[in-house]
């Protein structure tokens, strides 16, 4: 069935260097992608978003790279610091807010002094 | 911004009992409202769609007449449990979306502990 998945289920980086988070999807159609960072306890928080027809968007600190041809999106958090320790996940979803979000298994990001 | 809330925060009941989580979109109409369950160490799962004025649809696997949902109108909706059980212990995760991109949030969480 359609999923969205990710490469590493842990990810532990040094504090000043750059993470990147992979994510691999299986549908094809999907023309919406959105990361979120979900600390303990809590519900997720919006990153970055990204539609289909592009290939690299830019935030704060935040990169989000799609490549449509093997299916794959990543996120890298430059100069990572202690608050970007969280579990970060990659959606798929419709280009509408009534759409589903489709959640992919999660990337924990921990951050060595 | 936009904000969702939830309450309760977190709860614990009695295996058997019903517990009632409110979802509210405190400055914006959300006009459809998604419920997720989240296990430890796991992603969000989607349980069921609503919108207002309208039956919950759900997804494959939730049973319906257990996790009763009520969106009667454009700021909360509810999610029921009924006759808890331990293995319903979990995250319960609502999201709230206008006809917005610019207005979809998440809320906070409750935290369902069935003794």
């Amino acid at each position: 069935g359609e999923s969205v998945g990710l490469h590493l289920p842990t990810l532990s980086v040094q504090e000043g260097d750059n993470s990147i988070i992979n994510c691999a999807y299986s549908n094809s159609a999907s023309d919406y992608f959105i990361w979120y960072k979900q600390e303990s306890g809590k519900g997720p928080q919006f990153i970055i978003d990204i539609r289909s027809n592009m290939d690299k968007r830019q935030g704060q600190r935040v990169t989000v790279l799609l490549n449509k041809t093997v299916k794959h999106l990543s996120l890298q958090i430059a100069a990572t610091q202690p608050g970007d320790s969280a579990v970060y996940f990659c959606a798929e979803s419709g280009y509408s807010s009534a759409s589903k979000i489709i959640f992919g298994s999660g990337t924990r990001l921990s951050i060595r002094p | 911004g936009a904000v969702v809330s939830q309450h309760p925060s977190w709860v614990i009941c009695k295996s058997g009992t019903s517990v009632k989580i409110e979802c509210r979109s405190l400055d914006f109409q959300a006009t459809t409202m998604f419920w997720y369950r989240q296990f430890p160490k796991q992603s969000l799962m989607l349980m069921a769609t609503s919108n207002e004025g309208s039956k919950a649809t759900y997804e494959q696997g939730v049973e319906k007449d257990k996790f009763l949902i009520n969106h009667a109108s454009l700021t909360l909706s509810t999610l029921t449990v009924t006759s808890a059980h331990p293995e319903d212990s979990s995250f319960y995760i609502c999201r709230a979306a206008s006809g917005s991109l610019n207005e979809q949030f998440f809320g906070p969480g409750t935290r369902l502990t069935v003794l």
